[in-house]
């Protein structure tokens, strides 16, 4: 089954203490992409990255990093995370054709840093 | 970016067709038109896309006039299970070119 998958679902971290959420594909797409959604903001996109190894910012990439060693697998690190950071973060990936943004999402993760 | 404009919310019931139109003036020659449908706490499910003209598929119609500077997101015949949020995007993507960003979306609310 096509997917994208996200772990965990689910976090509470404290403020300070590094953290990683992991995305991983199994499409073999190019693009893969972080967005994060905030109430009242909607969905806005942090990182993206184009192929391995190829990384970019999106709207709101103050705090993050990413990195693409591999085509399936697209991490987010909290290098120091801290309570703005509290958001619904999701994963998409898609082909690199066209205008395909993300065609595929992943199931999101709840993140709350106190 | 093109941005894009869309309403905040809409009401329907089952059974009704819904309409639901985004605004993208600033839409560039080589962008699409993608609709996103959004459920709470699950990541968006792509609907449809196009390019210009009509785009059918099982689940909508993605209506495109020649300007392209505007879209509606066709919904035949609702149900209860079609309330969520809809996104309107706009865009293209290439080598060069940042990817995406999302509006506010429609709030979809059908009632029985």
């Amino acid at each position: 089954e096509a997917q994208v998958t996200q772990n965990p679902r689910y976090l509470i971290t404290v403020t300070g203490k590094k953290l990683t959420v992991t995305c991983s594909q199994n499409m073999n797409h190019e693009y893969m992409s972080w967005y994060r959604q905030d109430p009242g903001l909607g969905l806005r996109q942090i990182y993206y990255s184009m192929n391995v190894e190829v990384t970019d910012k999106g709207d709101v990439p103050e705090g993050y990093k990413v990195s693409r060693k591999e085509k399936r697998n697209f991490p987010l690190i909290l290098e120091s995370p801290s309570p703005n950071q509290t958001s619904l973060y999701f994963c998409a990936s898609s082909l690199r054709t066209g205008g395909l943004p993300g065609a595929f999402f992943g199931q999101g993760t709840r993140l709350t840093v106190v | 970016l093109a941005k894009t404009t869309q309403p905040i919310s809409m009401d329907s019931y089952e059974g009704q067709e819904v309409n639901i139109t985004c605004s993208h003036n600033n839409i560039a020659t080589n962008d699409y038109i993608t609709w996103y449908q959004q459920f709470p706490s699950q990541g968006p499910r792509f609907i449809i896309q196009g390019y210009k003209t009509k785009v059918t598929n099982e689940v909508a119609s993605l209506f495109i006039p020649a300007d392209r500077k505007s879209s509606t997101l066709s919904l035949p015949r609702v149900s209860l299970s079609d309330t969520a949020v809809y996104y309107c995007l706009v865009g293209y993507m290439d080598t060069g070119r940042r990817a995406l960003t999302f509006g506010s979306g429609t709030r979809l609310q059908v009632q029985p």
